[in-house]
């Protein structure tokens, strides 16, 4: 069966550090892992990763895939109070639904 | 610039009722997907249409859940009998292809 863990479940830290969230996985076909953040209802796309090694970045936010030992991080620098949400990972397999992990409570304080 | 739609927003019913959740997918999108996300939990998913092929049903917890989608376009997520435990938030989520998933804002279902 399909799954993904994440880590930390939540993290609180303040304005300006530097976060790493972390998600492995175990899925049959890898075809893409995805990172999603969640501030209400609906989650919103920020990554998609298919191949080791292979940094994508957007603004503060970065993410990278290792296939060899299943796992994708989140990096975000210089926190700010509006990087509060839960972040969300999935994984896309063969049967290309999404599994998601729990995701992680990040909590950016002031 | 239309996004994914859902309808209601939020949903207060009586166990044992059955209620019906709909969606709208982005235009074109040929895939549609439906999450439900429990207080503290991931995302569950439940059902996933793909074009004109038969539904992946895999996800649905019971009996009581069905979906469709007519047309290809529109989808009803139908829970019948519902229980406490089917309160959750139901998320509904289109793709052009089966890789990025646009999410619409989801359904409150309240159970009481």
């Amino acid at each position: 069966e399909d799954k993904v863990v994440q880590s930390p479940l939540s993290l609180v830290v303040h304005e300006g550090d530097t976060v790493t969230l972390n998600c492995s996985y175990e899925v049959t076909n890898f075809r893409s892992l995805l990172w999603y953040k969640q501030e209400k209802k609906a989650p919103t796309f920020l990554f998609m990763l298919t191949s080791s090694g292979i940094e994508k970045k957007s603004g503060r936010l970065s993410s990278i895939l290792d296939k060899k030992e299943l796992f994708s991080i989140l990096n975000i620098t210089a926190t700010q109070t509006g990087d509060s949400a839960i972040y969300l990972c999935a994984s896309q397999g063969g049967s290309e639904k999404l599994v998601f992990g729990k995701g992680t409570k990040l909590t950016v304080n002031p | 610039g239309a996004g994914v739609s859902q309808s209601p927003s939020n949903k207060v019913t009586e166990k044992g009722k059955d209620v019906e959740l709909r969606c709208d997918p982005i235009s074109g999108h040929t895939a549609l997907y439906w999450y439900r996300q429990s207080l503290g939990q991931g995302l569950e998913f439940l059902i996933y249409f793909q074009g004109n092929s038969a539904p992946d049903k895999s996800g649905l917890p019971s009996d009581r859940f069905s979906a469709e989608r007519t047309g290809g376009s529109v989808s009803t997520l139908t829970i019948q009998r519902t229980q406490q435990e089917d309160s959750a938030v139901y998320l509904c989520a289109s793709s052009p292809m089966p890789y990025e998933q646009y999410f619409g804002p989801g359904t409150r279902l309240t159970v009481t």
